[in-house]
């Protein structure tokens, strides 16, 4: 069956990254795009970004670009998302879902990043 | 960006009751809306997808429409189960964008 795993949560530094790991399996991983979706305590949820697995192109929200970095591995059927500069407006829930022709049709987990001093 | 303006924001109901999101798009977005329902702890779930088709396995109390520029999505038989979050979201174009969220409760 389809199954996205991300890896798990997080507690950070101001001023830091955080790298959270999607891991998909059950499906051809080069036939979806992979959408990264963040969800902050008691806000609403909050689209960042989508990532193309055949060739890695990326579109960023841009509220978050110079920020946001996704990659892809291939070989691991694995996608990546990496934050920087992190503050505590950053300490969210954060999704990856995936997207062929129908847009959120699977999703990982969700893996908790904590910003704090 | 395309602006999706959600109502209401919260909605108590009684068991039983028929149930209607609303989802307004700032421009043209053709059928390109989803509707996911959010509980705390888990994933967003896809109930509806391109404005008006039931994902496989939802229930068919579940529905969603358009006219123009507006979505609707429609629980016709409220069950204590259907308690959480609702949000829409249009991918029409990047950015997609969510609506702002209709928290449901139980009267």
């Amino acid at each position: 069956q389809v199954q996205l795993v991300q890896s798990g949560a997080e507690v950070k530094k101001p001023g830091t990254s955080v790298k959270i790991s999607c891991k998909a399996s059950g499906y051809n991983f080069i036939d979806f795009f992979i959408h990264w979706v963040r969800q902050a305590p008691g806000q609403g949820l909050e689209w960042m970004g989508i990532l193309n697995p055949v060739d890695g192109d990326t579109t960023y929200a841009e509220r978050l670009k110079g920020r946001l970095t996704m990659t892809r591995d291939r070989s691991t059927n694995t996608v990546y998302m990496e934050l920087s500069s992190l503050t505590s407006e950053d300490t969210a829930v954060y999704y990856c879902a995936r997207a062929g022709s129908k847009v959120g049709d699977s999703w990982g987990q969700g893996t908790l990043v904590t910003v704090s001093s | 960006d395309i602006q999706l303006t959600q109502s209401p924001s919260s909605l108590s109901a009684s068991v039983g009751d028929r149930v209607t999101i609303t989802c307004q798009a700032s421009q043209d977005i053709s059928n390109y809306v989803n509707w996911y329902q959010k509980k705390p702890g888990k994933a967003p779930k896809l109930l509806i997808y391109d404005a008006s088709n039931l994902e496989s396995g939802v229930p068919s109390r579940f529905s969603g429409s358009r006219s123009g520029p507006d979505f609707s999505f429609t629980i016709s038989s409220l069950q204590p189960d259907d308690i959480a979050t609702y949000f829409c979201l249009q991918y029409e174009s990047v950015p997609h964008t969510f609506g702002q969220g209709t928290k449901l409760e139980i009267k």
